[in-house]
């Protein structure tokens, strides 16, 4: 059991340019989750997988942002034309286990800065 | 809709001292409730969590948490307070997506 895996660590960017997360979960571990946390706050749901299919998004996820996780392993998130109002830490969780009571296992997250 | 209130933005407590940090929810139904710890540069690690059953509910590193249908609260407590406990804690209600409390900071002074 390595954990789960996010990367890169920090990403500065200018306003408008994309980018894209990676999360490698727990090998066994068939849901992904990815948050959002800005500072003072608690991390804020963004979307959900079972496997490879998308379940849950929340309002949160505008139109700029889309997750994949092809084959039900890793997962990407990406953001289009970053805004100055993106810059947070992006975390990722998995889990293995009943819907909304399992333990998730948090990645150290994804530190985005726009500038 | 279901929410988490942590009404303590920061706590000072001295080493040795006991701890208990606040969590009010709100949930239609038995919720699922859990405490998280989180240290700078770490990801979010589970102390404890509460499905059903005994509200007394005992975590990892001396934590503890109870339930209390009542007050609408799930507390976390600590006995005695180490240095290595100072870090951010969420409570969290989970259902068909996971809600976070804002964080409380906590601060050991030696």
């Amino acid at each position: 059991d390595t954990g789960v895996s996010q990367n890169p660590r920090h990403k500065i960017t200018k306003r408008g340019q994309n980018v894209t997360f990676r999360c490698d979960p727990i090998s066994e571990h068939n849901r992904l989750y990815w948050y959002r946390q800005t500072l003072g706050q608690g991390p804020e749901f963004l979307t959900y997988f079972q496997n490879e299919a998308q379940l849950e998004k929340s309002r949160l996820l505008s139109d700029r942002f889309s997750a994949e996780r092809p084959k039900g392993s890793f997962s990407t998130l990406e953001i289009q034309r970053t805004e100055q109002g993106d810059s947070a830490m992006y975390l990722c969780a998995s889990s293995l286990g009943p819907r909304g009571a399992e333990k998730l296992f948090f990645g150290s997250g994804t530190q985005l800065s726009v500038l | 809709a279901q929410s988490v209130t942590q009404p303590d933005i920061h706590i000072t407590v001295s080493e040795g001292a006991s701890l208990e940090l606040r969590c009010n929810y709100s949930y239609g139904a038995t919720p699922y409730l859990f405490w998280y710890v989180q240290s700078p540069g770490q990801g979010l690690q589970l102390l404890l969590k509460y499905f059903s059953g005994d509200t007394l509910v005992q975590g990892i590193k001396g934590f503890e948490a109870e339930f209390k249908r009542s007050q609408s609260s799930f507390n976390l407590r600590k006995p005695s307070v180490h240095w290595s406990d100072a870090a951010e804690y969420f409570c969290a209600v989970g259902a068909h997506d996971m809600r976070f409390g804002a964080g409380t900071r906590l601060t050991v002074k030696p």
